[in-house]
């Protein structure tokens, strides 16, 4: 049964930075391009970044409304997708959800499997 | 970037019936158009992939139709555990995007 547990979040002031992990379990981690999708309080989903596997170099695609804030990387030994932010905004606050992509080799796709997201909430 | 909109809002139908979805893309997506069921506090759930695949052990009385910028997904028969969120998202131009979310209640 495939498995991704999202952890790290919780309260942080503007301005700072918070990692996010994604602990997969259930299937080859290495074989598959993982994301994160964001849902900020009220509104709908919003993607965020995705990161392909090594097998395709492992490249990163962000959203514009991150890019530059925001690093996606990947642990293939522990299975594990993370997201760093920087310089926190209030409008960060959200719930961050890991994904599994499918693709078709270079091509990304939809999201096949979600964990149950993390909450970070920025405010002073 | 592609907007996504769907439509209603929200939708009340009584369990046992059919609920349609609708969704529209600004411009075409060809059939890169995908569905999902959100529950507050559970995992969004994949239910449509290619505009009309179902995904794994999504039940019959899902479907999902059309092509270019104008797709529905159809619930046959709703049961208790269907009344939920649903997203579209397309994922034929970069940014892929999802639409605003349709929430299905029971009436």
């Amino acid at each position: 049964e495939v498995q991704l547990v999202e952890s790290g979040g919780g309260l942080v002031q503007p301005g700072r930075s918070l990692r996010l992990s994604c602990t997969a379990s259930g299937f080859t981690f290495r074989d598959y391009a993982m994301s994160w999708v964001r849902q900020a309080p009220g509104k709908g989903l919003e993607w965020v970044g995705f990161i392909r596997s090594k097998a395709y170099g492992g490249t990163i695609e962000y959203a514009a409304s991150v890019k530059g804030r925001v690093t996606i990387s990947r642990d293939d030994s522990k299975s594990i997708a993370y997201l760093q932010m920087s310089s926190l905004k209030t409008e960060d606050t959200a719930l961050y959800y890991c994904s599994r992509v499918a693709s078709s080799g270079y091509l990304l796709a939809f999201f096949e499997y979600w964990g149950q997201g993390t909450l970070v909430t920025v405010s002073s | 970037e592609i907007v996504m909109t769907q439509s209603p809002a929200t939708l009340s139908v009584s369990p046992g019936e059919r609920a349609t979805l609708s969704c529209r893309a600004s411009q075409s997506v060809s059939s890169d158009l995908a569905w999902y069921q959100n529950k507050p506090g559970q995992a969004p759930r994949l239910l449509i992939y290619g505009a009309s695949t179902r995904a794994t052990d999504i039940p019959a009385r899902f479907r999902g139709n059309g092509s270019g910028t104008d797709f529905t997904l159809t619930i046959s028969s709703l049961q208790s555990e269907d009344f939920a969120l649903y997203y579209c998202q397309q994922y034929n131009n970069w940014p892929y995007t999802f639409g605003q979310g349709t929430k299905l209640e029971i009436k």
